[in-house]
């Protein structure tokens, strides 16, 4: 079975700082694909970063940046230099075909000024 | 513009009244998918459509119905809705570039609630 873990309910980080947010993954397909969404307080799901099972380098896409381990299964977000816009819900999700998609509980992360 | 329209964005209704979240996009995307989003629990697929008259059940497709008789629409339907069905629903349809083969468009999300 497919499954998601964010074990960070919720983050709190200093503007300007750098954050990770956790994320595992369990599978047993050998590719598959890996998201992160951004969810503000307005409630729209906002696409931030993409890594492919087979891709050798982490992705990156601006301030954000995919930390992926496939051994330990685990696909951590990085977002450097914290705004305050960062303030929001974060899930992580997981794909093994492109049509079934799996997500996390999410992660609540707060910007501090 | 691009874009995922749902309709309504919010809805009030009683336990057993028949309703309709309709889902339209403008994308040409062939794929289309429904989630429920439930606090602790994040979003969870209800049904997925890969193509015209083809659908598939997601990890919770029990108390929905969906059709796909055109393209750009994916409806969701709650025959009999039920209190537990109270949750916040998002329609996405998914690109196929190569750069990002997997990344979904999401509607702006409905709200409903059965008392």
């Amino acid at each position: 079975a497919q499954k998601i873990t964010q074990t960070q309910p919720g983050m709190f980080v200093q503007e300007k700082e750098a954050v990770t947010l956790d994320c595992t993954y369990d599978t047993s397909d050998q590719s598959y694909g890996l998201f992160w969404y951004k969810q503000p307080s307005s409630g729209e799901m906002i696409f931030l970063i993409y890594q492919g099972s087979y891709d050798e380098q982490n992705a990156t896409e601006g301030r954000y940046s995919l930390n992926f381990q496939k051994a330990r299964k685990s696909a951590n977000l990085v977002i450097s230099a914290s705004q305050l816009g960062d303030s929001a819900m974060y899930f992580c999700a997981m794909t093994p075909n492109f049509n079934k998609f799996y997500f996390g509980s999410g992660t609540k992360l707060n910007v501090k000024p | 513009e691009a874009q995922v329209t749902q309709n309504p964005r919010y809805l009030i209704t009683v336990t057993g009244k028949k309703l309709t979240v309709t889902c339209s996009q403008n994308m040409n995307h062939e794929y289309m998918s429904w989630y429920r989003q439930d606090p602790g629990l994040g979003l969870r697929q209800i049904y997925y459509s890969m193509n015209v008259e083809v659908t598939d059940k997601g990890d919770v497709p029990e108390g929905y119905k969906v059709s796909r008789k055109e393209k750009r629409n994916f409806p969701l339907i709650l025959e009999s809705p039920s209190p537990n069905q109270t949750s916040l629903y998002f329609c996405a349809s998914r690109t196929t570039t190569p750069r990002v083969p997997g990344e979904l468009f999401f509607g702006e999300g409905s709200r409903l609630t059965v008392l």
